[in-house]
């Protein structure tokens, strides 16, 4: 059980260059989320999926498209990067026992866009 | 606006426990109080939630005033590899999507 997977791991892009992150779990889970963190920031919310074939925006959609073929995985994808979308990118999924909803998280992916 | 407040940063001896802050003071009666910890550059780790009653796990303690507007995370024998940023959130079940803050930067200090 490997629990929530990103690949890669590090990223440098050129400013138009484009890019797919990718987040799987095992875990079986329905909703699963991307966020990013910049420097000394919280995590904000970018998109998200509550199921197979769903998605959604979250606080910062911009610039960023998703796709959730498969309930395991969740790919993040940047058609044209920016400067502005160098940051650690987090994906999460979300267990749902009883009524609490419990995230697990990925190990991040660190993308700089030059 | 933010739905909650932390201190920016607390220091705390290591084997005392370490005692975090969180007000909520406009908390809505479904919400649950979530805390979640960043060990640095690592991904969050969830901690522990509660609703109104006093809760503990194997991590930590959550006391929960009675009026549900502030809580305290209480980490009973705080050890260096405690030392993260630590995340007061709060969440209506069913409710996707967590907003997380700045957190309480922790450091256990030796």
């Amino acid at each position: 059980n490997a629990g929530v997977t990103q690949t890669p791991k590090f990223r440098v892009l050129k400013t138009g260059q484009s890019m797919t992150l990718l987040c799987a779990q095992d875990m079986n889970h329905e909703y699963m989320y991307w966020y990013r963190q910049d420097p000394g920031m919280g995590l904000r919310l970018i998109h998200y999926s509550v199921g197979e074939g769903t998605t959604a925006k979250g606080e910062v959609p911009d610039g960023y498209n998703v796709s959730r073929l498969k309930k395991q995985n969740f790919l993040l994808g940047l058609e044209s990067a920016a400067p502005s979308q160098t940051s650690v990118y987090f994906c999460a999924s979300i267990s749902r026992v009883g009524h609490a909803d419990t995230q697990y998280f990925g190990p991040g992916t660190r993308l700089t866009v030059l | 606006d933010a739905k909650t407040t932390q201190p920016p940063s607390m220091d705390c001896a290591e084997g005392r426990a370490a005692n975090l802050p969180c007000n909520h003071s406009t908390i809505s009666g479904n919400e649950y109080v979530y805390w979640y910890r960043q060990i640095h550059s690592q991904g969050p780790q969830y901690i522990i939630h509660g609703l109104k009653n006093n809760e503990t796990n194997e991590m930590a303690s959550l006391i929960i005033t009675e009026d549900r507007k502030s809580s305290t995370l209480i980490l009973p024998h705080a050890t260096l590899r405690d030392t993260a940023v630590y995340y007061c959130i709060l969440s209506n079940f069913g409710n996707e999507k967590l907003t997380f803050g700045t957190g309480t930067r922790l450091t256990i200090i030796p």
